[in-house]
């Protein structure tokens, strides 16, 4: 079945740098669109990035991008979030998701367990 | 962007009980809205997509309706385990946007 798992997180402070990692398996990833959505502790859920399948196409939202970089490695099965310049207002539970759906419009189906990352001096 | 709001942000209900969240984008997204179920400390899964199909394994008891603008998740007979805070998003075009989420208690 499909099993998608976070690694990475943990106490960062603001300014520093941190790369999550997600593992992909029981699914043919180089198919699929993946997303980062996170969750900040007591608050609802933010989309972050996604990328298509092959990696051309990639998007942000607003409050992440120039400093979080996504991107994935269809060999090895794993999707990845460069977080750079990190605030405290990015500390949140980083789920990795995977899209399904049609070229054009798809939804999140699946979601790893989530990595926390703190951000805190 | 897109605004998305999604009513009431909480809500209790007796077992039994028929329940509805609304969730309304700032402008037409078609049918390209799905519905998500936290439960306390979980992760978020997937009950609908395409504003009205459910997702395999959900129980009917769960529905979805709208286009447009206005969509409505409905839980037709509220059960202890339906306790949880419930998501609408967007996927017509990023950003790919949550609504502010509906917790559901039981009364």
């Amino acid at each position: 079945q499909v099993q998608l798992v976070e690694s990475g997180g943990g106490l960062v402070k603001p300014g520093g740098s941190l790369r999550l990692s997600c593992a992909a398996s029981g699914f043919s990833f180089s198919d699929y669109y993946m997303s980062w959505i996170r969750q900040a502790p007591g608050k609802g859920l933010e989309w972050v990035s996604y990328i298509t399948s092959s990696g051309t196409t990639i998007y942000y939202a607003d409050s992440v991008e120039g400093r979080f970089t996504i991107s994935r490695d269809n060999v090895k099965n794993s999707l990845y979030l460069q977080m750079d310049s990190l605030r405290v207002e990015d500390t949140a539970v980083y789920y990795c998701a995977r899209g399904f759906g049609s070229l054009w419009h798809w939804w999140e189906d699946s979601w790893g367990q989530g990595t926390l990352v703190t951000v805190s001096s | 962007d897109i605004q998305m709001t999604q009513s009431p942000s909480s809500l209790s209900a007796s077992v039994g009980d028929r329940v509805t969240i609304t969730c309304r984008t700032s402008r037409g997204i078609s049918n390209y809205l799905a519905w998500y179920q936290q439960e306390p400390g979980k992760v978020p899964k997937l009950l609908i997509y395409a504003a009205s199909t459910l997702q395999s394994g959900v129980p009917s008891r769960f529905s979805g309706s709208g286009s447009g603008t206005d969509f409505t998740l409905t839980i037709s007979s509220l059960q202890p385990e339906d306790v949880a805070t419930y998501y609408c998003q967007k996927y017509d075009s990023a950003p790919r946007t949550f609504g502010q989420g509906t917790k559901v208690e039981i009364k």
